[in-house]
C-alpha cells in the first residue's frame, strides 16, 4: 500500500535535546512538507522540499532543520533552539504540477512531540 | 498575502441536521486552488476536495457539497443529514498558482455531531 509514514507516533524530549522526526513516502511524490499544529490552531509550514537536495524555509523555520537526500525521505530535526517545540507535527507530500494542475497534498498520521 | 479565515471555531449539531462550514480567503493571484480537509480524532488529515479559481461550479459528493463564490471570496462546505462520524475538525486551505506551492490553512472548525 502506498502512503506516508511518520515515526515515532509519540516522542518525549528533555529540554536542550535535539530530536529527529521521520517521514517516509512510497508514493513517488516530488514535493514534501512539514507542518506544525498547535491546539486550536491551523497548520503552519515549517519547511518544504520540491526536489531532492533542495528545500525552503516556511513561516516558522527557526529552531528546525531538514534534509532531503532521498526522494522518499524528509526528516525533520527539532533543535534545542526551538523555544516551544511541544506540538503535533504533520508531514505531507504531493505529486506536484502534472499537466499544469495542482495536486492535493497527502498527509501522514503525525508525530506528537512533548517537551518534559 | 494569502489568508484563510474560518470564523466558526466550534459548531455542535444534532444528528441529521444540515450544517455549513464557512471559509473566506484572501489572495492577489488570479490562479489559485482551494481545498477542504477533515481531521478526525486520530489526527491524520483526509483530503476532501480541490477547486481551482477558474471553476466556480458547485460540487456535490454524497452528503457533502461545496459552494465556491469568487465574488465573495468564499468556499463554503455543507454536510447534509449530518452523522456522528462527521465529527472532526475541518480545515479550509489555499494555494496560489500551480505546482508544489505550500498550503495556507485556516484555523479549522471543530464540528461535533450529537446523536
Amino acid at each position: 500500500d502506498g502512503g506516508i509514514t511518520q515515526s515515532p507516533k509519540y516522542l518525549f524530549r528533555k529540554e536542550g535535546q535535539n530530536v529527529t522526526l521521520s517521514c517516509e513516502q512510497n508514493l513517488n511524490h516530488d514535493a514534501m512538507y512539514w507542518y506544525r499544529q498547535d491546539p486550536g490552531q491551523g497548520l503552519r509550514l515549517i519547511y518544504y522540499s520540491q526536489i531532492v537536495n533542495d528545500f525552503q524555509k516556511g513561516d516558522i523555520a527557526e529552531g528546525y532543520s531538514v534534509s532531503r537526500e532521498k526522494k522518499e525521505s524528509f526528516p525533520l530535526t527539532v533543535t534545542s533552539a526551538q523555544k516551544n517545540p511541544t506540538a503535533f507535527y504533520l508531514c505531507a507530500s504531493t505529486r506536484g504540477a502534472v499537466g499544469g494542475r495542482y495536486n492535493e497534498q497527502f498527509f501522514g498520521p503525525g508525530t506528537r512531540l512533548t517537551v518534559l | 498575502a494569502q489568508k484563510v479565515t474560518q470564523a466558526q471555531t466550534e459548531i455542535s449539531v444534532v444528528e441529521k441536521e444540515d450544517v455549513t462550514l464557512d471559509c473566506v480567503y484572501e489572495t492577489r493571484d488570479t490562479t489559485y486552488y482551494l481545498f477542504w480537509y477533515k481531521q478526525p480524532p486520530s489526527g491524520e488529515l483526509v483530503f476532501l476536495i480541490r477547486r481551482n479559481s477558474f471553476d466556480e461550479q458547485n460540487e456535490i459528493s454524497g452528503r457533502y457539497s461545496w459552494n465556491f463564490q469568487k465574488s465573495t471570496s468564499s468556499f463554503n462546505f455543507t454536510i447534509t443529514a449530518s452523522q456522528v462520524v462527521d465529527s472532526a475538525v475541518y480545515f479550509c486551505a489555499l494555494s496560489e498558482g500551480p505546482g508544489n506551492t505550500p498550503l495556507v490553512f485556516g484555523k479549522g472548525t471543530r464540528l461535533s455531531v450529537i446523536a
